[in-house]
């Protein structure tokens, strides 16, 4: 089993529509999650931390669910400048080194 | 600004050369690692470093090997390059301070084998 699956979509959808996408992961000892985008052709670069009490940046917001091992990011009324490629990323804490999922894949169509 | 920088953006080598994909980071970040990116694979980590002269193997070391000599630069060798090597390539540090947060990574390098 890998250590974070994703949904790799792709997932197409019109502008200001509401998109969720979820992860879930093996290692209950996991420290810290992030969501990371992805552009194509180009380096990941931090989206947003997430946490259990979730968090919220502007029209994104990512939620924790520790017991269950799943964390969420929701968009809301999605831009064209929305389409990326995201990616799920854990910190286990006690290796210094991230763990990716393999991405979910998002267009947002005129 | 904070910079990771690579050397190529894209590489086309023949199989069998020796291949060498510089890295270069001006934060001075303890962590360095090399990542490779293959559609529906995902990033997978091939080596770290957390101090100058040291390595650490990562998820698929084999035919690869790293070379740091400075804190600052983290070189990722392909002994004998072969077609299943071709792959985009990150560079990335980070600082243990900062846990999971201040990863940087550099723009990529997409090494083509023929």
């Amino acid at each position: 089993r890998k250590e974070v699956e994703q949904d790799p979509g792709p997932f197409n959808v019109p502008e200001g529509a509401t998109v969720a996408f979820n992860c879930t992961y093996s290692n209950s000892a996991s420290q810290s999650f992030f969501w990371y985008r992805q552009d194509c052709r180009k380096e990941p670069k931090l989206l947003m931390s997430v946490y259990s009490s979730g968090n919220e940046d502007g029209r994104f917001t990512a939620q924790l669910n520790r017991a269950s091992q799943y964390i969420s990011l929701l968009i809301r009324d999605s831009k064209l400048s929305d389409s990326a490629t995201y990616l799920c990323v854990l910190y286990p804490g006690s290796a210094r080194q991230l763990t990716f999922g393999s991405g979910t894949q998002l267009t947002v169509l005129p | 600004d904070v910079k990771v920088t690579q050397s190529s953006r894209y590489l086309v080598k023949r199989t069998g050369e020796k291949v060498f994909l510089e890295c270069v980071q001006d934060m001075d970040h303890e962590n360095m690692f090399w990542y490779r990116q293959d559609p529906g694979l995902g990033l997978r980590l091939i080596y770290f470093s957390y101090d100058v002269k040291m390595k650490e193997k990562g998820d698929i070391p084999e035919g690869y090997s790293v070379s740091r000599e400075k804190k600052e630069r983290f070189s990722l060798i392909l002994e004998s390059a072969s077609t299943n090597q071709t792959s985009m390539y990150l560079c990335a540090s980070s600082s243990p301070g900062l846990g999971g947060y201040g990863y940087t990574f550099g723009s990529g390098t997409r090494l083509t084998v023929v």
